[in-house]
Formats: structure tokens, sequence, C-alpha cells
């Protein structure tokens, strides 16, 4: 089992600049879930899907923020453009029906 | 969401047990409790959860109050690899599962 697995591991980007965040969910997890982590605010649920449908986006902080799930094997993050206060680690995690959250190594943005 | 309350950070000497407690007054007779762990530069990771009984694991125990407002997670015997950020989160069960919301956690040091 690889566990759940982010790409890029860095990213740094001129603001203003389209970035997409890639994750690969463990396979037979229903549900992925996409969070940033700043030392200001913790970590923060974006959004999260449930067999590939949108439940919840309510965290995603404006429309620059886009999530897609296109198959139960993958899902992106995109922001577009991007502004230095988008700089954070992003996770991804998945999850089975039941049972705990399975976290990948995440994604270091840096928007300069 | 239930509000937690878990003290901002606490010591332990290697191989001592770690009793991190949580105060979760306001949890609905149907949330369980979470436990999560995040070592530094990873993702969080799944520790232990529970619902009423007391819960034992290969990594930790979970003792919950007998009111439920409260929980305390244990390391029977800390570990070096035990330094870490412990989160504490109560959660509804059935449609609602998959969303959970991070505190501010209490951070662990572990001296050798």
């Amino acid at each position: 089992d690889a566990g759940v697995i982010q790409s890029p591991r860095h990213e740094v980007t001129e603001m203003g600049q389209e970035v997409t965040l890639r994750c690969k969910p463990i396979s037979g997890h229903n549900s992925l879930f996409w969070y940033r982590q700043t030392m200001m605010r913790g970590l923060e649920l974006l959004i999260y899907f449930n067999n590939n449908v949108p439940i919840d986006d309510s965290g995603m902080p404006e429309d620059r923020f886009s999530a897609k799930m296109p198959n139960a094997s993958f899902s992106t993050l995109k922001i577009q453009p991007s502004e230095p206060r988008d700089s954070a680690v992003y996770f991804c995690a998945s999850s089975p029906n039941v049972g705990g959250y399975t976290f990948g190594s995440g994604t270091r943005l840096t928007v300069v | 969401d239930a509000k937690t309350t878990q003290p901002n950070s606490m010591e332990s000497n290697e191989e001592e047990p770690v009793h991190l407690p949580c105060n979760h007054s306001t949890i609905s007779g149907t949330d369980y409790i979470h436990w999560y762990r995040q070592l530094p530069s990873q993702g969080p990771e799944y520790v232990i959860h529970g619902l009423t009984s007391n819960v034992n694991n290969r990594m930790a125990s979970l003792a919950i109050a007998e009111d439920r407002k409260s929980s305390t997670l244990i390391l029977h015997r800390a570990t070096l690899r035990d330094a870490a950020v412990y989160y504490c989160i109560p959660n509804a069960g059935g449609t609602s599962y998959g969303k959970l919301t991070f505190g501010q956690g209490t951070i662990l040091t572990v001296h050798p």
C-alpha cells in the first residue's frame, strides 16, 4: 500500500500564475479531503468528496480555488490566479466509509 | 462541531506514560471522539477513536469519561518518536463522518 500520494512535494510560483496540486487516494477509499495548513490558521478543511462527488466546499476560500475528482483514483486542487497569501502546506487525505483518515505527505506551496 | 479544549503543550520523559487530556463538554450523544497526531514535517496520522467505552490499540489507549465530556489519550511508554502535535476531534457519525475539524492540539515534547 503506497498510501495517499501527492505531487508535487514542493512548488514555488510567482503571483498570478496557475497552480495545480494532485492527489491519488488509497484504492478502495471512497472519501477524499483537501486541507490547508498554515501557522496562523492551523489545519483547515477546504473541500471533501464522497464517491467522487463534492459534498462540502464551504472551506474553499474564494473563487480562485477549485477542486475536481474526475475518477476514484485522482483529484486536483487548482488555484488561479495564485497570491502570496495562498502559501501553505496543502494536504490530501482519503478514508473508507468506516475508519480513520490517511493523509498524504503534503505539498508545500510558496507564492512569491 | 463540538468545541474542544486541550493543553497547548505537555512534556514527558522517554519510557514514561503520558496522559493527554481533552475537554469536549458540548459533545453530542452520537459524536465519536477521534485522536490524530502530526509528527514534524508530516501529515496528520490516525491514532484512535471511540464512542463510549474505553478503547485500546497498538498505538494508544483512549479513556472516555462516563459523561463523555472529556477523554484522555494514554501513551503507555513514550518514545522520542511520539513527539508530535496531538489533536482531539469530536465527530458525528453517519453522513457527517468524513468531516474532521482540527483545533490547535497539544504539542507533546518527549525528553530522552
